[in-house]
């Protein structure tokens, strides 16, 4: 079965410091994986999408990028952090367009 | 543009009463529509998964039915318990070239409480 692990669960960070929460998923090849944002009331944002290793596409600009070093891998990182940046990220996988999404657990950012 | 709605924003019912969630989309291209659950501070838990194809689902206590034709698509939870307690989220999935890969396009979700 596939499972989808994030990492860390939280993170408190002060403005202006690096940023990298990884996700991978196990039992799966060649997974489409996407990375969310859930901001204090408001509706899951999509940040990133991959179909691929290397392949990346970004939604909307902002202070955040993402990498995909390995088949199962999708790291959402940062140089330098804003206040805005805080949220709740999630990861998420799915075989194709049309399948079923699975999430991780996601990780609670708080930017001080 | 693609815009999903879920009425009411919360719910509260007793134990054992039939829960009725609804999710409304403007955009009839569609892939999908899938169900998800949200503990507070969790992950997301898909439900169900309705192709475009398809008019309803069913896992256990839990039915969804989609009407793509006029947007909508309702939640039932059936004999409701505290347990069901949480905030349910609808997403749908385009297919218009501008729907980027599988994007889920989410409501704002139902919060719903179950008191015992």
């Amino acid at each position: 079965s596939q499972t989808i692990h994030q990492w860390p669960a939280t993170l408190v960070q002060p403005v202006g410091s690096p940023l990298s929460l990884e996700c991978t998923v196990e039992g799966t090849s060649n997974p489409n994986l996407y990375w969310y944002r859930q901001a204090a009331g408001r509706g899951l944002q999509l940040l990133f999408y991959s179909v691929g290793i290397g392949q990346i596409s970004s939604e909307v600009p902002q202070n955040l990028s993402a990498s995909r070093p390995q088949d199962r891998q999708f790291i959402l990182s940062s140089k330098k952090l804003l206040l805005s940046d805080s949220g709740f990220y999630l990861c998420a996988w799915r075989w194709n367009q049309g399948a079923e999404a699975f999430f991780g657990q996601g990780t609670r950012l708080t930017v001080v | 543009k693609q815009e999903v709605t879920q009425i009411p924003a919360a719910l509260s019912v007793p134990e054992g009463e039939n829960l009725v969630l609804n999710c409304s989309f403007t955009d009839s291209a569609i892939y999908n529509l899938q169900w998800f659950r949200q503990d507070p501070g969790k992950g997301l838990t898909s439900l169900l998964l309705i192709q475009s194809s398809q008019r309803e689902q069913t896992s256990g206590r839990l039915n969804a039915s989609l009407d793509k034709s006029s947007g909508r698509s309702t939640l039932y939870i059936a004999a409701s318990q505290p347990g069901d307690s949480a905030t349910y989220l609808c997403a749908v999935i385009g297919i218009r070239a501008t729907d980027s890969w599988g994007k889920l396009q989410f409501g704002a979700g139902t919060q719903v409480v179950v008191t015992p």
